[in-house]
């Protein structure tokens, strides 16, 4: 089964430009969240969609945003692009969301090789 | 909100048991997962605990006590290979938080 992927995996931009990452969950599986990683906050949780739906976001401004398709590939879009986006943008699918109670379920998420961005 | 406390760095020998602690406070519990990442790649997952008590997978083992808000990760028999970052990340009702994650280096 192949796993997650992402692309591209390394992308550089200018401050004011836009971005947009796209992941392609494990096959069967309907949910993807969306990370960024940073040497000083690590894993920052962004959005999570489950059935081209958004179901939860972090704690991010509104220049960030997504979007899933029919076929569980997700795309992430930032706009106005700042030097502090710069990170390592992470996306992980599992085969349910996070907010199903699934009782004793693992339901881990796994995760795509991300896309490093630097903003310049 | 949610707060996810482990220590930052680590070093043992090659052959040793290291103890990661994970200690949280969040709102609603629904598992807690630990993770393994290396320098420059993904997070890989390691292990799952949702009731209190100690799950073991082969060197590593991993245990909870809710009550407390208290996990640790345990690797015995280190590996050189096993010098990596180590995530703790709790699920509440609708996301994985994480913490900020521990660097164990593994000495020969």
């Amino acid at each position: 089964k192949a796993g997650v992927t992402q692309t591209p995996r390394y992308l550089i931009k200018t401050r004011g430009q836009q971005v947009t990452l796209s992941c392609s969950p494990i096959s069967g599986h309907r949910s993807v969240s969306w990370y960024q990683q940073t040497p000083g906050q690590g894993l920052q949780f962004l959005f999570e969609y489950f059935s081209e739906t958004q179901r939860n976001k972090g704690n991010f401004p509104g220049r960030f945003s997504g979007r899933q398709f029919s076929n569980s590939r997700s795309e992430m879009n930032v706009s106005t692009l700042e030097l502090g986006d710069s990170a390592l943008y992470l996306c992980a699918s599992s085969s349910a969301a996070q907010y199903q109670r699934l009782v004793l379920a693992k339901n881990e998420q796994f995760f795509g090789p991300g896309t490093r961005l630097t903003v310049l | 909100g949610q707060n996810i406390d482990q220590p930052t760095e680590m070093t043992a020998t090659e052959g040793a048991i290291v103890q990661i602690n994970c200690t949280y406070q969040t709102s609603g519990f629904n598992g807690l997962f630990w993770y393994q990442q290396h320098a420059g790649e993904a997070p890989t997952f390691l292990s799952y605990n949702v009731l209190d008590g100690l799950e073991e997978k082969g060197r590593f083992s991993s245990f909870l006590s809710r009550s407390k808000g208290y996990s640790y990760l345990l690797l015995k028999e280190l590996q050189m290979k096993d010098s990596a970052s180590y995530l703790c990340a709790v699920r509440n009702d609708y996301k994985l938080s994480f913490g900020a994650g521990t660097t164990v280096t593994v000495r020969a």
